[in-house]
Order: C-alpha cells, then sequence, then structure tokens
C-alpha cells in the first residue's frame, strides 16, 4: 500500500539560505500535517491543511510557510535558516472524516542539517 | 452547551429534484459537522463533513455549506434517487485536532433528524 512520502530524504544547507520539504499523502488523503523534532525532542507541531487551507497551527517560526496544494501534497518553505532549525521534519497524512481523532500516517522525514 | 436545530423533520421531492436539509448551532467554538444518512433498519452512515476553515465541501450529488456568522450549514443533494430515501441527522461538535496531546471534549450534539422521500 502506498504511504505519505517525504522529499528529500535529507538536506543540507547553510545559515541564511531557504529550504522546501515536500510532503505526497497517502491517495485520498485530505490532511497534512507537519511536525518538527529536534535532537533528543519530542515532536512539535507545526501546522496542518485540510482540504489545502490551514487547519490548525502550532510551533511554525514566521520564517516558514506552508501550503497545501490542488494534489493534496504540501510544501513546508524555510527561509533565512537558523543553526537551530536542524531538525527531523515528519508529514502526515489523513482522512478528513473524524472527529479529531483521526489515524495519522507519517511519512519517513526529511533530516534537515544547517550548517 | 451545543444545540443543533434541524429543519424540517420531513421532506418529500420528485426524483431528479434537489433536497436541501437546513441545521443551525448555538456553540461558535463548534468548529466540525458531519452528515450521517441512516437507511431503514441500518445504523447511521456519515456521507460527508465539513470543517469550519471552509465554506463548502462537494462529493459527487451531495455538497454541505457552512456560514460560521450566522452558524448554520446545509446538505445539498442533487438529482436526487429513491435510494437517497433515508432519514438523515446533522451534527456539530468542537474537534480539537489531532496534536499530539489527548483531550477529552469531543461531545457532539445531533439534530433532530430529516426523513426525505424521494418519489419516483
Amino acid at each position: 500500500a502506498a504511504g505519505v512520502i517525504q522529499s528529500p530524504r535529507h538536506l543540507i544547507k547553510e545559515k541564511r539560505e531557504t529550504a522546501t520539504l515536500k510532503c505526497y499523502p497517502i491517495p485520498r488523503h485530505d490532511t497534512v500535517y507537519w511536525y518538527q523534532q529536534g535532537p533528543g525532542q519530542d515532536p512539535q507541531f507545526l501546522i496542518s491543511f485540510y482540504e489545502k487551507m490551514q487547519s490548525d497551527k502550532g510551533s511554525i517560526p514566521d520564517r516558514f510557510s506552508a501550503q497545501q496544494f490542488s494534489d493534496y501534497h504540501s510544501e513546508l518553505n524555510m527561509s533565512s535558516l537558523e543553526l537551530g532549525d536542524s531538525a527531523l521534519y515528519f508529514c502526515a497524512s489523513s482522512l478528513g472524516a473524524g472527529t479529531g481523532n483521526e489515524k495519522l500516517f507519517f511519512g519517513s522525514g526529511t533530516q534537515l542539517s544547517v550548517l | 452547551g451545543e444545540n443543533v436545530e434541524q429543519h424540517p423533520s420531513t421532506l418529500s421531492v420528485q426524483e431528479g429534484d434537489s433536497a436541501v436539509i437546513k441545521c443551525t448551532y448555538s456553540d461558535s467554538a463548534s468548529n466540525y459537522f458531519p452528515w450521517y444518512k441512516q437507511e431503514l433498519g441500518k445504523r447511521p452512515q456519515l456521507i460527508i463533513d465539513i470543517r469550519s476553515n471552509v465554506g463548502e465541501k462537494k462529493d459527487q450529488r451531495i455538497a454541505v455549506t457552512l456560514n460560521k456568522t450566522a452558524k448554520h450549514f446545509s446538505l445539498h443533494i442533487t438529482e436526487t434517487q429513491p435510494e437517497d430515501s433515508a432519514v438523515y441527522f446533522c451534527a456539530a461538535s468542537m474537534s480539537p485536532g489531532p496534536i499530539l496531546e489527548s483531550y477529552n471534549n469531543n461531545d457532539m450534539r445531533f439534530g433532530a433528524g430529516t426523513r426525505l422521500t424521494v418519489k419516483p
């Protein structure tokens, strides 16, 4: 069965550069979530989209932005990168029908290293 | 608490016509609105839902619209067919979203239902 696909798997950037992470949800899933996990830390919820519109917003910095496209894939854009942005970025997808307890399917993550 | 009102209680249409069922809710914090269809002798089935960040959602012949300001949402069925005959329930709840924490506040309030009859 198809799973959540994230690209790239690894990304190395320098300070003040920009980065774009991509997430392709499971077919028919209409909701995408982004999480950031720093070294030795719990995943932190960044932002989510439902039917191409922002549905929830967590601890996403103003330097980051995201969107969900008509084919339901999502991109996380990160500008003015800082050393502290080095982390594993997870994307997850789910079906919108539910009561807030939808089952999330996670991708393998993108490891971002800022030098 | 949340109070959901549904109108009409019964609706009869000719095959091919459109049917509209309306619901109002009282709690402005409600952000998730599902619609269920219950055929005779069967369990209610979720047919479509909408969250408060969108105003309209379509799925083939059914659509749901939401007016957050007026606190009402509607189910629209186009090109009705005899198999659309059933009781339809609307509902409203406050969905916290799938953040990695658990919540215990998913109380869902239902409308009283609308019996839709589609005449061949």
